[in-house]
């Protein structure tokens, strides 16, 4: 049973413009909520986090979202870059040993 | 430079077979984990270890076994291959928890892409 789910399996985006990837939780449990990037023959690499007590965390061109109530958390990139273009795992934890990951959304942004 | 470094990246064998994919890591974590991504399935833990000598069981532990002997290394075993382990394996280290708590934030190796005849 999937506890992350990222029902978009890819978005397209025009350079410029805002990319904006969601991620929905079923466990209230989730204390750190997390997005890793991955290219194709790498690892995922981390991201940017956010904890269960905020609602927002921002980093360059990169915000993260997080609506409780909703167990549902966003990915925003502005502005969007080529290089952005990657697959984007939304992940959660518990704080506990284990990090559940969402499916993958590839983003891919057009010059 | 920091890594956690996996090999190897990228192997065919038959069923039956024992292997070893192994995993260092340079960065002097306490924490480590090995995951397998399928499609449609995203990242799935099979083990993970918070110091030497201490193991524990992931979502998906069936037909793996690891081992913690340094804090550098981490390696999986499949003692017996099967088909359904054909997967791209993902080795991952992490620093020490944070006020107890850990935050999630892994360092993943490149991947080891296994396919089970």
């Amino acid at each position: 049973d999937q506890q992350v789910k990222q029902n978009s399996p890819s978005l397209s985006v025009q350079e410029g413009r805002i990319s904006i990837l969601n991620c929905d939780y079923t466990n209230s449990m989730f204390d750190y909520f997390l997005w890793y990037k991955k290219y194709p023959a790498e690892g995922p690499t981390f991201l940017i986090s956010i904890s269960s007590i905020k609602d927002k965390n921002e980093d360059g061109r990169f915000t993260v979202f997080l609506n409780k109530s909703a167990k549902h958390l966003s990915l925003h990139i502005v502005p969007s870059q080529p290089g952005d273009s990657a697959v984007y795992f939304c992940a959660a934890s518990t704080g506990a040993n284990n990090l559940f990951f969402g499916t993958g959304t590839r983003l891919t942004v057009i010059p | 430079e920091a890594q956690v470094t996996q090999n190897p990246r990228y192997l065919i064998t038959v069923t039956g077979k024992k292997l070893t994919v192994t995993c260092s890591q340079n960065m002097n974590h306490e924490y480590m984990s090995w995951y397998r991504q399928d499609p449609g399935l995203g990242l799935r833990q099979i083990y993970y270890s918070m110091n030497v000598e201490v193991t524990d069981k992931g979502d998906v532990p069936e037909g793996y076994k690891v081992s913690r002997k340094e804090k550098r290394n981490f390696p999986l075993i499949l003692e017996s291959p099967s088909p359904n382990q054909t997967s791209l394996y993902f080795c991952a280290s992490s620093p020490e928890l944070l006020r107890g708590l850990w935050t999630g934030e892994l360092f993943f190796g490149e991947g080891s892409r296994l396919t089970v005849l």
